[in-house]
């Protein structure tokens, strides 16, 4: 079974600055089948990003995705206030065909 | 635009059986362009992804999940359905429906609408 294992678990930025959010998988993700969420208190995650790098419709430049194999990136180049959330990975292929990393909480410093 | 939306009892007993429905619309259930799955979340922690269902009805569990897990569709109401049997404390958790994509790039392997989740807490 393929783990997904995120850090840091929680990131302490202030707006402006940039933030790195990484996803490591235990086994090689196949075709860069990566997804990254958005997740705000309450709410639904929200696509933000698939194929790793591919940006969802609707979401701006300023996030990106990176990445192969089994160490995937998203990188958030000046961070928003509406960015302050927490982030998940998701990979797809491997059993049990969907597994999602454990989360990255990025707050306001 | 695209909704889904979950509905069904919030408060189940240990052993018995959670049932949950998602009503789509803005969309038809029977395209071939989509599935349709369902995902939890326990309370303060992540996300882990039960099973999806096909527009021709065949279906694909969690293996962790697969004996007590069935998912359904109802195609004269645009819905579909969750029945997870024999729940404990462990089941309690927010769960969500979600729709993949199952055309164009990277098809099939992320979900692009969620539903609003409804929280479901098994205790006597």
């Amino acid at each position: 079974e393929i783990v997904l294992t995120q850090s840091p678990g929680t990131l302490s930025l202030s707006p402006g600055e940039r933030a790195t959010l990484s996803c490591r998988a235990s086994q090689t993700i196949t075709s860069n089948y990566l997804a990254w969420y958005q997740q705000k208190p309450g709410q639904a995650p929200r696509l933000l990003i698939y194929g790793a790098s591919n940006r969802a419709t609707g979401v701006p430049d300023r996030i990106s995705g990176s990445g192969s194999g089994t160490d995937f990136t998203l990188t958030i180049s000046r961070l928003q206030p509406e960015d302050f959330a927490v982030y998940y990975c998701q990979q797809y292929g491997r059993s049990p065909l969907f597994t999602f990393g454990q989360g990255t909480k990025v707050d306001i410093k | 635009q695209l909704q889904l939306q979950e509905s069904g009892a919030g408060l189940v007993k240990p052993s018995q059986t959670l049932s949950l429905t998602c009503t789509v619309s803005g969309g038809s259930i029977s395209s071939v362009d989509y599935s349709w799955s369902w995902i939890r979340q326990p309370p303060g922690k992540g996300l882990e992804w039960i099973g999806y269902i096909y527009h021709s009805g065949g279906t694909y569990y969690n293996p962790s999940l697969k004996s007590r897990v069935t998912i359904s569709l109802d195609r004269s109401k645009n819905q579909f359905s969750l029945t997870l049997t024999s729940v404990t404390a462990a089941d309690t958790a927010v769960y969500y429906c979600a729709r993949r994509k199952m055309s164009g790039d990277d098809a099939g392997s992320y979900f692009d609408f969620w539903g609003q989740g409804t929280l479901v807490t098994v205790s006597s």
